[in-house]
């Protein structure tokens, strides 16, 4: 089991829609997660960060953790084409220093 | 430069070639990091180093990897005696602090063992 688990997707939304990503973790002690996009050949991006739980908005992005279900999530809202990328989730590793674990990403594809 | 700046982008290696991939985080950034990503997977962590010292080596994948950040600035990933299994993107990030943190990626570098 990976620590650190997404679905692959491809997650297909129309333009304008909201697009939800979603992420589960295995270890308790974490509590600094991160969403990261990542567009074809090129590095991954942050986007958000949470350490508490409830909602975090940031524009077009609210992230949500829920650390009694080791559950985060990614919504984002009036979805462009543009937003057309793999969003990889990370959370930050309790017994190591500032190690980051990495979901495996899901493919998110917003079409006109 | 004003963001993490990686090379070489691409490199090309013998299976059995030595590489060095360089990274030159973001101007005093404590913490740098390097991870591997292959094709299809999250980016998996290899090393952490706070300022000079490596304090975390956990994830290097065997004793031929190494990695170095002498004065706590550049940082240097050795690959010795290349492998087909190491061809990948190593991708080094870096973070202001040394707790927590928000990490900022370099553009990475596509290793290719043939």
């Amino acid at each position: 089991q990976k620590e650190v688990e997404q679905n692959s997707g491809p997650l297909s939304v129309p333009e304008g829609a909201i697009a939800s990503l979603n992420c589960t973790y295995s270890d308790r002690g974490s509590q600094s997660f991160f969403w990261y996009r990542q567009y074809s050949g090129k590095s991954p991006e942050l986007i958000m960060s949470i350490y508490s739980n409830g909602d975090k908005e940031d524009g077009r992005f609210t992230a949500q953790l829920n650390k009694a279900s080791q559950y985060v999530s990614l919504l984002i809202r009036d979805s462009q084409p543009s937003d057309s990328a793999t969003y990889l989730c990370a959370a930050l590793f309790s017994g190591g220093y500032n190690k980051l674990i990495f979901g495996a990403g899901t493919r998110l594809a917003v079409h006109p | 430069g004003a963001g993490v700046s990686q090379s070489p982008r691409y490199k090309v290696a013998k299976r059995g070639q030595d590489v060095a991939l360089r990274c030159d985080p973001i101007s005093g950034h404590v913490s740098l990091f390097w991870y591997q990503q292959a094709l299809g997977q999250g980016p998996e962590f290899l090393t952490y180093f706070q300022n000079e010292a490596q304090l975390d080596k956990s994830g290097l994948p065997s004793d031929r990897f190494f990695a170095e950040r002498p004065e706590g600035s550049v940082s240097t990933l050795k690959i010795q005696r290349t492998q087909q299994e190491d061809s990948a993107v190593y991708l080094c990030a870096s973070s202001p602090f040394a707790v927590n943190t928000e990490a900022f990626f370099g553009q990475g570098t596509r290793l290719t063992v043939v």
